[in-house]
């Protein structure tokens, strides 16, 4: 297993501004994940973040408005960009110990007026 | 079409009883299924997991029962408790690919 910290924890942002949120995993891993859990709904992948490439996007999410870096195998960050009231969800990192098991941050809530 | 159903959407069992939780998937190239429980402002914890050449998997309390014909998988939670009182997300993952389809989550409210 892996333990991935998060920060922040939550926030409240106002519209119009960023907001870049920080995953630490205590080893070395090859695949980070970014996911997005509205609230009461299931998860939902934004990107694959991939040390010293492009992130990969899935469909419905781009780099303007979710712009990730991994500069090394132990960290990634997440910035929403020009937020709306609609981003206000969870944002949850994750990785793959290469087991096909996930794991995942404790989430990041973000609420945005 | 690379979906995973999942159901009930919501579950309500007394302390003691047993909670199943089913998902059922299209896709045959997963090969590996596993569960996790999401406690409210926690991210979600794997809780067990099966390959699909095993039709049952047993840790603790939890057992994952796998029907391969029938492409279906479920969650029993013996002896439920009101500490199990969590949402519960069913997956599904095709090796290589690093990608996990999630259920639509379970409710469970165990009742003391």
């Amino acid at each position: 297993s892996a333990v991935i910290s998060q920060k922040p924890s939550r926030d409240i942002c106002q519209r119009g501004t960023s907001l870049t949120i920080q995953c630490q995993v205590d080893s070395q891993v090859t695949m980070m994940f970014w996911y997005r859990q509205q609230p009461g709904q299931s998860l939902t992948l934004i990107a694959t973040a991939n040390q010293g490439s492009e992130a990969t996007y899935e469909s419905g999410f781009v780099i303007d408005k979710f712009p990730i870096s991994r500069p090394n195998l132990t960290f990634s960050t997440l910035t929403v960009s020009n937020m709306s009231p609609e981003d206000s969800s969870i944002y949850l990192c994750s990785v793959d110990m290469g087991t096909g098991l996930a794991f995942f941050g404790q989430g990041t809530r973000l609420t945005v007026v | 079409q690379q979906q995973v159903k999942q159901s009930p959407q919501s579950l309500i069992v007394q302390k003691g009883g047993i909670s199943i939780i089913n998902c059922a998937y299209e896709n045959t190239a997963f090969d590996y299924f596993p569960w996790y429980q999401q406690f409210p402002g926690k991210g979600p914890a794997l809780l067990i997991a099966i390959r699909p050449d095993v039709s049952e998997k047993k840790e603790g309390r939890f057992t994952i029962s796998f029907n391969k014909s029938a492409k279906q998988f479920s969650l029993h939670i013996m002896d439920s408790q009101p500490g199990d009182s969590a949402t519960y997300f069913c997956a599904s993952y095709t090796s290589g690919t690093y990608k996990y389809i999630f259920g639509t989550g379970t409710r469970l409210k165990v009742l003391a």
